[in-house]
């Protein structure tokens, strides 16, 4: 399996543009994370969905973010408008519960770095 | 909330000698804790989990125990190589039936010069 993907690795965009974070899960991961890091504020939980339905969204910021999972293989983080405070690395992660551990055992994706101007 | 705290936030040290990295935390109450690996421009391993039952856990150069009572796990690193090189983050987990939201530490960036 290729991973967890991630699309785009790097994104810039100035201030009030939309912004659409990509995610392709391992293949047969039933959780979905998104992170974001900052040097701030370090590594913060956004929301997680299991099997394409979100569980707890209490981490994301304001409602300029959105996610959504329409199936197994896909997710979206959609900033809009976006601002400069949204700059941070954005990470997706997956898990299966099938594994040992499965639920503790996160698969990270590389991160998308996105700039906000 | 739940607090983690990971000091120093930076470590530099020769290769070969033996470390070790400290997490704290402010609720004893913790269901588990997870040290990862972050290496520049990529996302976290997972290195090592211990459940609340437990006092450590190993994985070949790495050992990391926790102790509920005291809020504090370290990672020790023995003979440590510059492919150590990397930021070690932990991770907290609470809530009865275990919380899948975890609370990461700020992470502690180490250095291993040949």
């Amino acid at each position: 399996d290729a991973g967890v993907i991630q699309s785009p690795r790097h994104e810039v965009t100035e201030m009030g543009q939309e912004v659409t974070l990509r995610c392709k899960p391992i293949s047969g991961h039933d959780y979905l994370f998104w992170y974001r890091q900052t040097m701030m504020r370090g590594l913060e939980l956004l929301i997680y969905f299991n099997n394409n339905v979100p569980i707890d969204d209490s981490g994301m910021p304001e409602d300029r973010f959105s996610a959504k999972m329409p199936n197994a293989s896909f997710s979206t983080l959609k900033i809009q408008p976006s601002e400069p405070r949204d700059s941070a690395v954005y990470f997706c992660a997956s898990s299966s519960t099938a594994e040992r551990e499965g639920l503790e055992t996160q698969y990270f994706g590389p991160g998308t770095r996105l700039l906000v101007l | 909330k739940q607090e983690v705290t990971q000091i120093p936030a930076a470590l530099s040290v020769p290769e070969g000698e033996n470390l070790v990295l400290n997490c704290s935390f402010t609720d004893s109450a913790i269901y588990n804790l997870q040290w990862f690996r972050q290496d520049p421009g990529k996302g976290l391993t997972s290195l090592l989990l211990i459940q609340s039952s437990q006092r450590e856990q190993t994985s070949g150069r790495l050992n990391a125990s926790l102790d509920k009572s005291s809020g504090r796990s370290t990672l020790y690193i023995a003979a440590s190589q510059p492919g150590d090189s990397a930021t070690y983050l932990c991770a907290g987990r609470w809530g009865s039936g275990g919380s899948y939201i975890p609370t990461f530490g700020r992470g502690t960036s180490l250095i291993v010069h040949p």
